[in-house]
């Protein structure tokens, strides 16, 4: 079964790192794009970061310079390294599959975890 | 950066056909994708590169896209299409991916 299960959420502190954890069965990370989306409590979801089949990656705005995105492919993993957070980055924080289709590259992402709750608070 | 606009609510009685709307400069240069996502739910796309369907979404759920508005359309609408949706796309330009603020669809 094809399945992205999230962890590494919880409560820190402002100023804190934190690293996410988003282990995949029934396909390969590194063979795909794979994408951190976030849900803030009462906001709608926003991307956060998206790294290449390749290993490009990218990052939003307000979250560059500060996260890092990463893959460990012997474990099938994707990661969400988060240092230096702040109050506004609490929300519920999902990965995803890209879809791709006879190779193209189409910038949706068709599966996706339940995700791991992370709250910045003092 | 590049701009997704939906409608916060969007209301409809049962059976009848829903429009979620996503408006955003010459949005139908771009390939849109939409997602549903109910409360506690990880987000389900429902739509991909405009008009297609993943196995499994029925096909009374719609997608359009030309010009400045994209529109996502649902039909025979029943209350379990009761949810928040997403419009979303690539900016090539930025190389981010953009979420639309996301519609709540209200079955009455």
């Amino acid at each position: 079964e094809v399945q992205l299960v999230e962890s590494g959420g919880g409560l820190i502190q402002p100023g804190g790192s934190l690293r996410l954890s988003c282990a995949a069965s029934g396909f390969t990370v590194s063979s795909n794009y794979m994408s951190w989306v976030r849900l803030a409590p009462g906001k709608g979801l926003e991307w956060v970061s998206l790294i290449h089949s390749g290993g490009n990656t990218y990052y939003a705005d307000s979250v560059k310079g500060r996260f890092t995105i990463s893959r460990d492919n012997s474990k099938n993993t994707l990661y969400l390294q988060m240092n230096s957070l702040r109050a506004e980055d609490t929300a519920l924080y999902f990965c995803a599959r890209g879809l791709t289709i006879f190779g193209l590259v189409r910038y949706a992402s068709d599966i996706w975890g339940q995700g791991t709750m992370v709250t910045v608070s003092s | 950066s590049y701009v997704l606009t939906q409608p916060p609510s969007v209301s409809v009685a049962p059976g009848q056909t829903a429009r979620i709307t996503c408006g955003g400069n010459n949005i139908g240069n771009k390939g849109v994708h939409w997602y549903q996502q109910k409360p506690g739910q990880a987000p389900v796309l429902v739509v991909y590169d405009d008009r297609d369907r993943p196995s499994g979404i029925p096909e009374r759920i719609s997608g359009s896209n030309f010009g400045n508005t994209a529109t996502l359309t649902i039909s025979r609408v029943e209350a379990g299409d009761e949810a928040d949706y997403y419009c979303q796309v690539w900016d090539s330009y930025s190389n981010h991916v953009v979420f639309g603020g996301g519609t709540k669809l209200t079955v009455l």
